[in-house]
């Protein structure tokens, strides 16, 4: 019964350098989303798949970009990291839009 | 453009003291409200969802209610298990993939 796994849990960055988070469901829901959390800030959406074969902008997608490799798998790409990318990362899915939303147990990213 | 704020930021109970929390939000055609529980370290984990005035909706010692403008996360006879940020959360930008979460409020129970 795992839901939602996110990989890896924990990364430093330095400034510059590029890494993907990866997140996977076992649920055959057709959303999943990649949120960020800074304290003060709330979960801010960056980037979600409505269904296999879309993506779409949310709140924050500056600096990121996403792919929805299947039906399971949905992957964060920060291209060149910078510090204000330093958060907590999480990845949510649901069987559809406006439905409740399942986390991942999140990735701390801390970017020098 | 569309707002989720929650009170108080921070709220301090002794176990057994009844107290409820506050998710204020400005949406145009509310289609639903959401409350998630998150622990420490852990990712958000779903409560409630409401859809209407005049909903309720229990779960143990929580019980969450809507009106047109806010809605009250109440909590009965807390125990030191319940304490955690809660979050609420709704549909905004005319897309009911966006949520737009409040900042959540730490409930801390002490025994």
């Amino acid at each position: 019964n795992a839901g939602v796994t996110q990989t890896p849990k924990f990364q430093v960055l330095k400034t510059g350098q590029s890494m993907t988070l990866q997140c996977a469901q076992d649920m055959n829901h057709n959303s999943m989303y990649w949120y960020r959390q800074d304290p003060g800030m709330g979960l801010r959406l960056i980037y979600y798949s409505a269904s296999e074969g879309t993506t779409d902008k949310g709140e924050v997608p500056n600096g990121y970009n996403v792919s929805r490799l299947n039906k399971r798998e949905f992957s964060l790409r920060l291209e060149s990291a910078a510090p204000s990318q330093t958060s907590v990362y999480f990845c949510a899915s649901s069987d559809v839009g406006g439905a409740r939303l399942f986390f991942g147990e999140g990735s701390r990213l801390t970017v020098l | 453009e569309d707002q989720v704020t929650q009170s108080p930021e921070a709220l301090r109970l002794q176990e057994g003291e009844s107290s409820s929390l506050n998710c204020s939000y400005t949406v145009s055609g509310l289609r639903g409200l959401f409350w998630y529980r998150q622990d420490p370290g852990k990712g958000p984990e779903f409560l409630f969802t409401l859809y209407s005035a005049g909903e309720e909706k229990e779960k143990e010692r929580l019980k969450a209610t809507l009106t047109k403008k806010e809605s009250f996360l109440h909590i009965t006879a807390p125990k030191p298990e319940d304490s955690a940020t809660y979050l609420c959360a709704v549909p905004s930008g005319g897309s009911n993939y966006k949520l737009t979460f409040g900042k959540g409020t730490l409930l801390t129970v002490n025994p």
